[in-house]
């Protein structure tokens, strides 16, 4: 079982279409990150957020981080074929390691 | 460049060979972690370093593999007896601070076991 469960594992849309993506667990986190991956490179953060119940908005992408800090979603607005790639979410728990989620692999079809 | 650096990016090797792969993490950043990733999945973590200690080994990681970070700058993952089942993408991050806040990645390593 692993500690961060994300959905959908897999999400195939049209250009222009709005899409969450979810990142949900049973354990607290002091911090989430949302990362993105495309093939054969190394993931790129895109976003931190350790408080609560926290909103940020990167351009089109907003993240929101759970009340009680135990899930997170990812919402996109007016998707484009440059949004296509692997996004994974990461929890950190006190001062401990960072464990990721298997990921949602989105395709944006122009 | 001032990012997280890994080397070599590809490594093709034999069955029962040992593979050794470098990690060079952001400057002045205490924190460096090793993941595994295969096709299809996230990384998986297998350790992680807060300067030069060693502080948590993923039960993934058999006697076969072995990290150091002798003087908390550079890291090396070495895999000692590789298996075809090790195929995969090494990923080596690097943070400051006391958490896995603004984890940065490099763009790992692929190791192919034939």
């Amino acid at each position: 079982t692993q500690l961060l469960e994300q959905s959908p594992q897999f999400l195939s849309i049209q250009e222009g279409e709005n899409l969450t993506v979810y990142c949900n667990s049973s354990s607290v986190f002091s911090s989430l990150q949302w990362y993105r991956q495309e093939p054969g490179e190394g993931p790129v953060l895109l976003v931190t957020v350790v408080t609560g119940g926290e909103v940020k908005k990167l351009k089109r992408l907003t993240f929101q981080f759970g009340d009680a800090r135990k899930d997170s979603s990812l919402h996109i607005t007016a998707a484009q074929p440059g949004d296509t790639g692997l996004y994974l979410c990461a929890g950190t728990r006190g001062n401990n390691d960072m464990r990721f989620g298997a990921g949602t692999r989105l395709t944006v079809k122009p | 460049d001032t990012g997280v650096s890994q080397d070599p990016r590809h490594k093709i090797t034999k069955r029962g060979q040992n593979v050794t792969f470098r990690c060079d993490p952001i400057s002045e950043h205490n924190r460096l972690y090793w993941y595994r990733q295969t096709l299809g999945q996230g990384p998986e973590f297998l350790t992680y370093f807060q300067n030069e200690a060693q502080l948590e080994k993923s039960r993934l990681l058999s006697d076969r593999f072995s990290a150091e970070r002798p003087k908390g700058s550079f890291s090396t993952l070495e895999i000692q007896r590789t298996e075809q089942g090790d195929s995969a993408m090494y990923l080596c991050a690097s943070s400051f601070g006391q958490s896995g806040t603004e984890a940065f990645f490099g763009q790992g390593t692929r190791l192919t076991v034939v």
